[in-house]
């Protein structure tokens, strides 16, 4: 069965700091994808990043990077330089991709990001 | 394309009445899901419908709950008869194969 554990439930850091949230994950299959969500305060769910098991390359999209590492099963997000802005509540989720199979996503609980002023 | 779209953005009823969430995904996804979200659960997948058609159902909590699918571009969540700790916001999410899911806004949902 799929997992995902993101053991840090709540995050306080100051403007301009740096921050990573902790994502690990479990399954039994070689191929599947890893995806990061961002909830602000209003509540939607924004997609911020798909990863597949197959592309271990770090990938940066300008304040934000993330480190995928199979060896580990973790798949984490950091923020550069925070702002208030990024104030919000990230989750992270796995779908399996079974051949031919059927691919539910299953999402952390989530961390509560406050960045303070 | 307008995303995920439910209906309604809020719903404040009573206990005992029958409830229908309702959620329009985003045309050519095949796969559609029903989340909840609650404070003290967190983000919860209720249930999940590949080409309409059910795969899992497991989350869905008691037979109070039921989702319909009739077609691909239309789905359901009825909670009947609805209890004050079904109070909770239902997101409905859809996707194509290996891609990312996309939310509607979401549904809150207050049973007084």
């Amino acid at each position: 069965a799929q997992k995902v554990t993101q053991a840090q439930t709540e995050i306080s850091v100051v403007e301009k700091e740096d921050v990573t949230l902790d994502c690990v994950y479990e399954t039994r299959d070689t191929t599947y994808y890893l995806f990061w969500y961002k909830q602000p305060p209003s509540g939607e769910l924004v997609f911020l990043i798909r990863r597949n098991s197959f592309d271990e390359q770090n990938e940066i999209s300008g304040r934000y990077s993330w480190n995928f590492q199979k060896s580990t099963s973790s798949f984490n997000f950091t923020i550069t330089a925070s702002q208030v802005v990024d104030s919000a509540v990230y989750f992270c989720a796995l779908s399996e991709s079974p051949s031919g199979g059927y691919q539910k996503v299953t999402f952390g609980t989530g961390t509560k990001l406050q960045v303070i002023p | 394309d307008a995303g995920v779209i439910q209906s309604p953005r809020h719903e404040v009823t009573e206990m005992g009445q029958e409830v229908t969430l309702r959620c329009k995904p985003i045309s050519g996804h095949n796969s559609l899901f029903w989340y909840r979200q609650t404070m003290m659960r967190g983000l919860e997948l209720l249930i999940y419908f590949n080409n309409n058609v059910p795969i899992d159902d497991s989350g869905m909590p008691e037979d109070r709950f039921s989702a319909k699918m009739p077609n691909a571009s239309f789905s359901t969540l009825k909670i009947q008869p609805s209890e004050p700790r079904d109070s909770a916001v239902y997101f409905c999410a859809s996707r194509l194969r290996d891609t990312e899911a996309f939310f509607g806004q979401g549904t809150r949902l207050t049973v007084v």
